[in-house]
């Protein structure tokens, strides 16, 4: 079954919104949540390490006030994207990090992000 | 420096096998991971291998590692057409790190 899950899966917007993204954690208490960005041309780009109960890291390139995460629980990081603009318009998923034992990584279903 | 690098498209033929290669620079990779995604969807862990192995099997899918090469290969074997996706390679460098990805192999498979 599903370790991680995303809300919405898609979603439009008019251009000057603000569209919040919710990732949870279902199986585990992830302390650590990431947040990605999905090209058309298929890369995965990393947004940012969010962590929770503190402030997220961002990657460089990354404006951390268009791009707004709180991670105020264990099982739930939310992704904010503040005045979105048309150039926004991409796939967004989150993935939590696993430890003890395997580590790695589940990823949720994804975001679809359309900015009008 | 971390760096994963995978060939970004491959065609078989249904029935044929597929080989998608990858190669790490990370030496002290303790995992590495091969991902499928489906269209429309998030990323689906497929297998992985841990350092000290050169060899997993399980059922259709073999992944082979070459440690001293950094180079990592997954085998589909008698692709199907429920295996076209994008494949991503990726390698655990520890900590609380993210993984590190390849770019993705769009692979296509040929009724």
């Amino acid at each position: 079954g599903a370790v991680v899950s995303q809300h919405p899966s898609r979603v439009i917007c008019k251009s000057g919104t603000s569209v919040k993204i919710e990732c949870r954690s279902l199986d585990f208490q992830a302390t650590t949540m990431f947040w990605y960005r999905q090209f058309p041309k298929q890369s995965l780009m990393l947004m940012a390490t969010s962590n929770e109960g503190s402030k997220a890291t961002y990657e460089q390139g990354v404006e951390k006030d268009k791009f707004l995460i709180n991670h105020a629980s264990l099982t739930l990081s939310t992704l904010t994207v503040t005045s979105a603009h048309p150039e926004d318009s991409s796939f967004y998923i989150c993935s939590i990090r696993t430890s003890g034992g395997l580590e790695t990584q589940y990823f949720g279903p994804g975001t679809r992000l359309l900015v009008l | 420096g971390e760096d994963v690098e995978q060939s970004l498209f491959l065609s078989v033929r249904e029935g044929d096998s597929s080989v998608i290669n990858c190669t790490y620079t990370d030496s002290s990779s303790t995992y590495l991971y091969w991902y499928k995604q489906e269209p429309g969807a998030g990323l689906q862990l497929l297998t992985y291998i841990f350092s000290n192995m050169d060899m997993k099997q399980d059922q259709r899918l073999t992944v082979l590692l070459n440690k001293k090469d950094k180079h990592l290969s997954l085998r589909i074997a008698d692709t199907q057409t429920g295996d076209s996706a994008i494949y991503f390679c990726a390698e655990s460098i520890g900590g609380n790190t993210p993984l590190v990805f390849g770019k993705g192999t769009r692979l296509s498979v040929i009724a």
